[in-house]
């Protein structure tokens, strides 16, 4: 089967680094893809990996591991704003989206 | 610049009923979806469309029929409402799934079924 996995909940301080990581178990592989979603709001796009390595896109970077089946979400500078469930999704070889759970994520002053 | 507008936001509706939602967007985009969102679970397809007056079936169909008679809307219908179908729904669109494929979602819209 296909499964997606990523930590329910994580806790970090604002100012911080925050690393949410996510392992999957596809049916092909066409791209992984984070989102961010605040709580009662449609999920955005945050970034998209094909390629192994680490795609840097202000203070989110995201990193992708093909052989390992792994990814993960930087979060450097953490800001209260960043408060939200953030989603890890796989393309997988019918070009259909598969879902993580979402990992919902506390910043604390 | 409305993107993806989903309508109604929320509903409650007794077991049996029947209800549509619609979903339109102004980016001319080809591909669109609908999900639902429910608790401790991943965003699961139900139904999409690759273009006007196409559907095909998702992950969890049973239950909705869908339809694109016009490229900027997708209807999602619910036949017969089961408290199982109590969710958030959400629709998106995206111009192409290859390439970076971002899929830009609606507000969300959501149903509880009584």
């Amino acid at each position: 089967g296909q499964n997606i996995d990523q930590p329910t909940e994580m806790t970090a301080t604002e100012g911080a680094i925050v690393q949410i990581n996510c392992t999957y178990q596809t049916s092909g592989f066409n791209g992984l893809f984070w989102y961010q979603q605040h709580a009662g709001e449609a999920p955005t796009f945050l970034s998209y990996n094909v390629l192994d390595g680490l795609e840097e896109k202000g203070r989110f970077s995201s990193f992708l591991s093909r052989s390992k089946g792994y990814s993960y979400l930087l979060l450097k500078e953490l800001q209260m704003k960043d408060s939200a469930s953030y989603l890890c999704a796989v393309r997988d070889s019918n070009y259909q989206l598969i879902w993580g759970a979402g990992t919902k994520l506390i910043i604390k002053p | 610049n409305a993107g993806v507008t989903q309508t109604p936001k929320f509903r409650v509706l007794k077991t049996g009923q029947s209800m549509t939602l619609l979903c339109a967007q102004d980016m001319n985009h080809e591909y669109m979806y609908w999900y639902r969102q429910d608790p401790g679970m991943g965003l699961r397809l139900i139904h999409y469309s690759v273009g006007e007056g196409t559907t095909a079936k998702g992950e969890v169909p049973d239950g909705y029929n869908v339809s694109r008679l016009k490229k900027q809307n997708f209807l999602l219908g619910l036949e017969s409402a089961a408290p199982s179908q109590t969710s958030v729904y959400f629709c998106a669109s995206s111009p192409d799934p290859a390439g970076t494929g971002e899929l830009f979602f609606g507000e969300g819209s959501r149903l509880t079924v009584l």
